[in-house]
């Protein structure tokens, strides 16, 4: 079964600085999909980033952008000129592309920004 | 707003008793998943429904069923609830269970049981 991982329960930053959340993954497939969720205090479920494993190129999606290694089974999440609109719990998720298309969450990474 | 809705957004009840959580998909979506996000568990998956069908079962109870109707809305019907069964549940739709698509998430619905 795959797992993910989230090595950081909490993390900070001032106001328009970058940041880094680490995830790693475990899995025995070659082909997957990884995802970026923020879940502000609305408790919304907001897809922040995705990356297809057979994707070499790291995805981005304005100021938020992945480094995905995928030999190492690592996919961070970095966050540039960090807004108060940043602040929320962030959740690494995989979805395989067989069979049940759950997605499997880390624990997540409570990110709050000082201003 | 992603366009799934679910109903109602709280409910408080008692142990011992049953309750039905409703959601609707965004318009199209065939795909229904239904996720607990607990401070034990965390988020997990429960169960999945294809256009009517069951497609697949993750950690959910014997006590805990769904279903999924032919307008495509979804019901989690939970039974003798336990204090240990206060979550919040996610319903999330996609079009089809297919290599790509995103699953968008409802707001919730914030189950306590007392």
């Amino acid at each position: 079964a795959q797992t993910v991982t989230q090595s950081q329960p909490e993390m900070s930053v001032q106001e328009a600085e970058t940041v880094t959340l680490s995830c790693t993954y475990d899995t025995s497939e070659s082909d997957y999909y990884l995802f970026w969720y923020k879940q502000p205090p609305s408790r919304q479920m907001i897809l922040v980033i995705r990356q297809e494993a057979y994707k070499q190129q790291n995805a981005t999606e304005n100021r938020f952008s992945v480094n995905f290694q995928k030999a190492a089974k690592s996919f961070s999440l970095k966050i540039s000129d960090s807004q108060l609109g940043d602040a929320a719990m962030y959740f690494c998720a995989y979805r395989s592309p067989q069979g049940a298309q759950k997605l499997v969450f880390g624990q997540g990474t409570r990110l709050t920004i000082n201003p | 707003d992603s366009g799934v809705t679910q109903t109602p957004k709280h409910l408080i009840t008692a142990t011992g008793q049953r309750v039905t959580l409703r959601c609707s998909p965004r318009s199209g979506d065939l795909s229904v998943y239904w996720y607990q996000q607990s401070l034990d568990q965390g988020l997990q998956f429960l169960i999945q429904y294809y256009n009517g069908e069951e497609r697949a079962k993750g950690n959910i109870l014997e006590r805990f069923s769904a279903q999924q109707f032919p307008d495509l809305h979804s019901e989690l019907n939970l039974s003798s609830l336990e204090l240990g069964d206060s979550a919040l549940y996610f319903c999330a739709s996609s079009v089809v269970p297919g290599t790509y698509d995103e699953q968008y998430f409802g707001p919730g619905t914030r189950l306590t049981v007392t």
